[in-house]
């Protein structure tokens, strides 16, 4: 099993629409969790940090975490063309007694289209 | 600059060749990572710094891999012998103490012809 997956793509919403992106985890004791966007050709943007259980909203993105199902997903309102782009989600995987951050370790990540 | 800044921004080298990529992280930032990126695929974690500690190299595919970081700042990570294989964008991040935000510089496109 891998540490960190994503739901399978390519996934194609028309614009306007909610766009849902999903990762699941392995580690049971992650604290921190991340989601990048990386345009075609550019390097990864951190796009929204989440920590607690719950919902993190940030204009017209909403992270949700549930750790004890060891699920993090991103919802995109109102998408737009411009939010086309590979998603993807990071974990910061801290072992069970483990007293420090470990490495940043990234999902494959998900193509997302926006058609107008 | 405030961002990371990698150099040089593209490097074509002959197979056999060593090269050397350079990352200068964020001014404070203790964290920095190396990845690979190659074409259409995700981000293959490659070296982890963190402060002082002894760096986590279990991503380095081989011992032709290798990198350092000198005085908690600039790394340097040096390929030997490239092979083609090795043809990928080389990614670096760092991030400040205590937090794991991690921010990217703008990456070295290797080629090995």
């Amino acid at each position: 099993q891998k540490e960190v997956e994503q739901n399978s793509g390519p996934l194609s919403v028309p614009e306007g629409a909610i766009a849902s992106l999903n990762c699941t985890y392995s580690d049971r004791v992650s604290q921190s969790f991340f989601w990048y966007r990386q345009y075609s050709g550019k390097s990864p943007e951190l796009i929204m940090s989440i920590y607690s259980n719950g919902d993190k909203e940030d204009g017209r993105f909403t992270a949700q975490l549930n750790k004890a199902s060891q699920y993090v997903s991103l919802l995109i309102r109102d998408s737009q063309p411009s939010d086309s782009a590979t998603y993807l989600c990071a974990v910061n995987l801290r072992r069970a007694g483990g007293t420090s951050y470990g490495k940043l370790t990234f999902g494959q990540g998900t193509i997302l289209t926006v058609h107008p | 600059g405030a961002g990371v800044s990698q150099s040089p921004s593209n490097k074509v080298t002959e197979k056999g060749k060593d090269v050397e990529l350079r990352c200068d992280p964020i001014s404070g930032h203790t964290a920095l990572y190396w990845y690979r990126q190659s074409l259409g695929q995700g981000l293959e974690f490659l070296i982890y710094f963190q402060g002082n500690s002894a760096p986590d190299k279990s991503g380095l595919p081989s011992d032709r891999f290798s990198a350092e970081r000198t005085g908690g700042s600039v790394s340097t990570l040096t390929i030997q012998r490239t092979q083609q294989e090795d043809s990928a964008v080389y990614l670096c991040a760092s991030s400040p103490v205590r937090a794991v935000e991690a921010f990217f510089g703008q990456g070295t496109r290797l080629t090995v012809v």
